[in-house]
């Protein structure tokens, strides 16, 4: 079975500094990794996707497939960046794609 | 992308009664899923809710206890049933469309607490 790891529940970082939150996984098929983000009072949205491999607001995520990883980083944060952040793997099953979430990593960007 | 609404944003009930949640999408979705967020855990699927069929729910989960329905391509419920204070959590519903590539829009949720 497929599983999302996010080993920091809470990362807390001043404004300016660089930030990395850390996602390993595992699974036995070809992965798709996301990243949901839930902004205070906002809804889960997506941030980025890894077969995109775009910046989002400054973010970044390279999948490592060796190390199982899909960390995100950004090199400056910012105020703004302060939110939930969820790291998911969609495993394609007989009944459809299912997305796991891991159990989400809190950035608290300080001033 | 697509709008999603739930009703009701939020409810207190009763040990033992139920409770029915609608998810309302702006447009048409292949998929539509129900998640749980417990008090400071993550996102656990609950089922796939499918059109024109029974829903396919994950392992923990049965239809007694969750019975859902979609109707249409836009419209699902989930019935929290015979509620106890543990079902006290947020209850999500996203949808994925054939546009979205795998990506899924999420509704604001449903919080509920059971005395």
């Amino acid at each position: 079975a497929q599983r999302v790891t996010q080993p920091e529940k809470l990362l807390s970082v001043f404004k300016g500094a660089p930030v990395e939150l850390k996602c390993n996984y595992s699974y036995s098929g070809s992965p798709e990794l996301f990243w949901y983000v839930q902004y205070s009072r906002q809804r889960l949205q997506l941030l980025l996707r890894h077969i995109s491999r775009e910046s989002i607001k400054g973010f970044t995520a390279d999948l490592n497939k060796g190390e199982t990883s899909f960390h995100l980083k950004k090199p400056f944060a910012q105020e703004e960046d302060s939110a939930m952040y969820y790291c998911a793997l969609i495993a394609v099953t007989g009944g459809g794609n299912k997305l796991t979430f891991g159990t989400g990593t809190q950035l608290k960007v300080e001033l | 992308s697509a709008v999603i609404s739930q009703k009701p944003s939020r409810d207190i009930c009763q040990r033992g009664t139920s409770l029915t949640i609608q998810c309302q999408v702006d447009s048409q979705v292949t998929m539509m899923f129900w998640y749980r967020q417990q008090p400071g855990q993550s996102l656990t699927l609950i089922a796939t809710a499918n059109q024109g069929s029974e829903a396919t729910y994950e392992s923990g989960f049965v239809i007694d206890k969750f019975p859902i329905s979609r109707p249409n391509l836009t419209f699902s419920t989930l019935t929290v049933s015979n509620m106890s204070p543990e079902d006290s959590s947020i209850y999500l519903c996203s949808v994925e469309g054939a546009w979205t590539y795998n990506e899924q829009f999420f509704g604001p949720g449903t919080r509920l607490t059971v005395l």
